[in-house]
């Protein structure tokens, strides 16, 4: 089956540390892009990759990081740096307009 | 940025009505997107207007357009119990400028 898979769906990090979320996709799409979801809230973007071994920050990039040394693979490190990053994480591959959503990973900080 | 700002936040209609929401935005686009995210998923993609269309149908599913107004509405015509999800606007701007997504309408559909 073609898609997007995000895991762990769920994740639990203590305070201090740093965390890795998975991203990979066999669309063959190239661009890739990260939103964190609050409750309730809209989708707001972390970083995008348009195309491999390049990325973008977007709205809310501080405290996180990403890599794209591969054209399926997009992850995302949340890092200590990172004030508050209890949130729902989706990860997405754009074709042409359109985006095509993963099943979201819920990161709880404990 | 948040470009599109989706009203209401929260909708509640009895199954068999139509249900409405609307999608203010900024800045000009290419074309806006309407997605559905059921609770605790990821969006699907419903239906894309282009910025010089004016409707667009597809299924129970009706998308206006008015760019002098920079605005859309999404209409859900005889709601199911299954529509029950977020629905939430996204809009494109030129070139390779990210989609920009909204903060989303609930509705709830009573059977």
């Amino acid at each position: 089956d073609g898609g997007i898979t995000q895991s762990p769906k769920y994740l639990f990090r203590k305070e201090g540390q740093n965390v890795t979320l998975s991203c990979e996709q066999n669309l063959n799409h190239d661009a890739m892009y990260w939103y964190r979801q609050d409750p309730g809230q809209g989708l707001r973007l972390i970083y995008y990759s348009q195309i491999v071994n390049d990325f973008q920050k977007g709205d809310i990039a501080e405290g996180y990081s990403v890599s794209r040394e591969k054209k399926e693979s997009f992850p995302l490190t949340v890092t200590s740096a990172q004030k508050n990053p209890t949130a729902f994480y989706l990860c997405a591959s754009h074709y042409y307009t359109e985006a095509f959503f993963g099943q979201g990973t819920r990161l709880t900080v404990v | 940025s948040q470009q599109g700002e989706e009203d209401p936040q929260a909708l509640s209609i009895q199954e068999g009505e139509n249900a409405t929401m609307n999608c203010s935005y900024k800045t000009s686009i290419n074309n806006l997107q309407w997605y559905r995210q059921n609770s605790g998923r990821g969006l699907v993609h419903l239906i894309l207007i282009r910025s010089n269309e004016r409707e667009k149908h597809s299924g129970r599913l009706r998308v206006t357009l008015d760019t002098s107004k920079k605005s859309s509405s999404l209409l859900i015509t005889a709601s199911r119990a299954a529509d029950t999800a977020s629905y939430f606007c996204a809009t494109k701007g030129s070139g390779n400028t990210p989609l920009v997504f909204g903060k989303g309408t609930r509705l709830s559909v009573i059977a």
